[in-house]
């Protein structure tokens, strides 16, 4: 997993209850993805990082915020959970595929979050 | 529409068999492309990944990009159990940065 770590692995939780994933990394990687999983939808980008407290929203931030205080931890905070966000999370690092083609990265995935929302 | 189409299955085929997986797109601007296997339960992992049109063959595996159709497909020869998963392809560019865009899955059953 390039040293990706996702916790915890499964959560339930309670609808209005504010719940946090954390994803760490032991590599240094300077990018970091937050995304969710659902049947019919794929993976969707939640929002990701580009350095120490420099992040930016993905396609479906609203609900979600994140943090990166230290280049090893991601955060992602559910403010006030609601059932619709019941789904698997995954963290990622991305990381040139080729060094001689510098925008061609790729994914490492974390082995994701099952957070159920009651 | 969607930047990535991807046709979900299920795909169930018998052991042995050759395996055609296929994803569109929409954006012309899509210079990389990548398939990724994912177990159940499981993150999903890189299997292959190509830059433009062409092929590229790595074990029973081979990826092939047609961007004058905007058409990708994976195959896989000599099918084995141990293929059964999702099949993932996504695709970025220059001018997407970092950002992938991904198909939404195409499950694989290889029965013995």
């Amino acid at each position: 997993d390039a040293g990706i770590t996702q916790s915890p692995r499964h959560k339930v939780t309670e609808t209005g209850t504010p719940v946090t994933l954390r994803c760490h990394q032991t590599e240094n990687h300077r990018y970091m993805y937050w995304y969710r999983q659902d049947p019919g939808h794929g993976l969707r980008l939640i929002h990701y990082s580009y350095g120490v407290k420099d992040t930016d929203k993905g396609e479906v931030s609203d609900g979600y915020s994140v943090s990166r205080s230290k280049t090893e931890d991601f955060l992602l905070t559910l403010e006030s959970a609601t059932s619709s966000q019941t789904s698997v999370y995954f963290c990622a690092i991305s990381e040139p595929l080729e060094m001689r083609r510098p925008f061609n990265y790729g994914y490492t995935f974390g082995s994701g979050t099952r957070l159920t929302v009651v | 529409q969607k930047e990535v189409e991807q046709d979900p299955g299920p795909l169930s085929v018998p052991e042995g068999a050759i395996v055609s997986l296929n994803c569109t797109y929409s954006n012309s601007a899509f210079q990389y492309f990548m398939w990724y296997r994912q177990y159940s339960r499981k993150g999903p992992e890189l299997l292959m990944y190509t830059y433009s049109s062409g092929n590229k063959e790595d074990g029973r595996f081979t990826a092939q990009v047609d961007k004058s159709s905007k058409y990708i497909s994976l195959f896989i020869r000599d099918s084995q159990p141990s293929d059964s998963a999702t099949y993932l392809c996504a695709m970025s560019g220059r001018s997407t940065g970092n950002q992938f865009y991904f198909g939404t899955g195409t499950s694989l059953t290889v029965i013995p």
